[in-house]
């Protein structure tokens, strides 16, 4: 069965600090994609990255990096000096090759303080 | 967002009444689907289609029809509603380029209370 953990129910950090949101992954397929979005208080989701599996390479954009281990399932994202408008709830998600459908973490709510 | 237009975006509901979320994409996609949020259980997929006159159930299917007459519309009814079924309903959709996996644009949600 194919399932995506997100343990970090909420993280509190202050502005500036730099904060990874961990998530696990499991899957019996060798192709599959892994997707972060995030859902900022407005309610909307956001796509932040994919990720082919074949493709383990650290990803940069700006604050945000992601860094993707198929050695223990993880692909877990970092923001860089965080900033108020980081305050979201952010999601982790897996596609297998054939289907478009999305296996959902439960997400991480990050709240940012100034 | 990507083309993705769901209304309406509040509704409440009686229980028992029957309602239909629609959901447009002008992007020419061949996927959509529709998710439910609840609080600490992330987005759960409740219907696909993965093209005009194609729709399949997902994860939490009871209780909700689909159909897809067009390739732009995937109205998602709840027949009966339930106070079970309050939620955030989004729709979503993507191009089938598999090449590459298909990244899935989302609307911006519809807040349904079933009282």
């Amino acid at each position: 069965a194919q399932k995506v953990t997100q343990a970090q129910t909420e993280i509190s950090v202050v502005e500036k600090e730099d904060v990874t949101l961990d998530c696990v992954y499991e899957t019996r397929d060798t192709t599959y994609y892994l997707f972060w979005y995030k859902q900022p208080p407005s309610g909307e989701l956001v796509f932040l990255i994919r990720r082919n599996s074949f493709d383990e390479q650290n990803e940069i954009s700006g604050r945000y990096s992601w860094n993707f281990q198929k050695s223990t399932s993880s692909f877990n994202f970092t923001i860089t000096a965080s900033q108020v408008v980081d305050s979201a709830v952010y999601f982790c998600a897996l596609q297998s090759y054939n289907t478009d459908k999305l296996i959902f973490g439960t997400g991480t709510r990050l709240q940012v303080f100034p | 967002n990507a083309g993705v237009t769901q209304t309406p975006k509040f509704q409440v509901l009686k229980t028992g009444q029957s309602m239909t979320l629609q959901c447009a994409q002008d992007m020419n996609h061949e996927y959509m689907s529709w998710y439910r949020q609840d609080p600490g259980m992330g987005l759960r997929l409740i219907h696909y289609s993965v093209g005009a006159g194609i729709t399949d159930q997902g994860e939490v299917p009871n209780g909700y029809n689909v159909s897809r007459s067009t390739t732009e519309d995937f109205p998602l009814r709840l027949l009966s509603a339930a106070p079970s079924q309050t939620s955030v309903y989004f729709c979503a959709s993507s191009s089938a380029d598999r090449g590459y996996g298909n990244t899935i644009y989302f609307g911006e949600g519809s807040w349904l209370t079933v009282v």
